[in-house]
């Protein structure tokens, strides 16, 4: 099976740098993934790690380490824009297996 | 620009009925899901589809039936709606070969 770990919220200022970890336990998988959900809106896709490493999109950067069983998106330079819910998914199989997601407030 | 529509945002059905949630996506792709998105639960895979009339099983199909009959659409029947399937149902595509599944806006159920 599969389970991923987040933390429930994170609070961070506006302009700051913010990292939303991800803990997973599997028997295996090919990549992790990241989303962005606002509040009524629907979930829109962030990034992908098939490798480990950093990938980097512009403000964004997302963090894959195997033998740590780990993930993290790196948020910087906080807008308020960026207050929403955030999803790590583990890609296995034409399957994503999403965890229960992260609140990000943003504060001025 | 990439669009999976769902046909309710808001739906309210009595227990028992039957219910049926359709997604269309004009993009082509060969592959659709059907989530439900609960607070604290993330969102959980109902069943998918690689392919006309093909299915799988995601990790919670009970209570719930899908047909696809066309690659553009994907339907998620709920046999006999309890009070316990009020959610809200995410419908998403992705093409082959692509890790970015795109969503639509959802549905929001009310079983009463």
């Amino acid at each position: 099976g599969q389970s991923l770990e987040q933390p429930s919220e994170v609070t961070a200022v506006e302009g700051a740098i913010v990292q939303i970890n991800c803990t997973y336990q599997t028997s295996g998988f090919y990549g992790l993934s990241w989303y962005q959900q606002h509040d009524g809106g629907a979930p829109t896709f962030l990034s992908y790690n098939a490798l480990d490493g950093l990938e980097e999109t512009g403000r964004f950067s997302s963090f894959l380490s195997r033998s740590d069983s780990y993930g993290y998106l790196l948020l910087q330079e906080l807008q308020m824009k960026d207050s929403a819910s955030y999803f790590c998914a583990l890609y296995n199989f034409n399957k994503f297996y999403f965890g229960s997601g992260t609140k990000l407030n943003v504060k001025p | 620009d990439v669009k999976v529509t769902q046909s309710s945002r808001y739906l309210v059905k009595r227990t028992g009925e039957k219910v049926f949630l359709e997604c269309v996506q004009d993009m082509d792709h060969e592959n659709m899901f059907w989530y439900r998105q609960d607070p604290g639960l993330g969102l959980r895979l109902i069943y998918f589809s690689y392919d006309v009339k093909m299915k799988e099983k995601g990790d919670i199909p009970e209570g719930y039936s899908v047909s696809r009959e066309k690659k553009e659409r994907f339907s998620l029947i709920l046999e006999s709606a309890s009070t316990n399937q009020t959610s809200m149902y995410l419908c998403a595509s992705r093409a082959g070969g692509s890790y970015e599944q795109y969503f639509g806006p959802g549905t929001r159920l009310t079983v009463t």
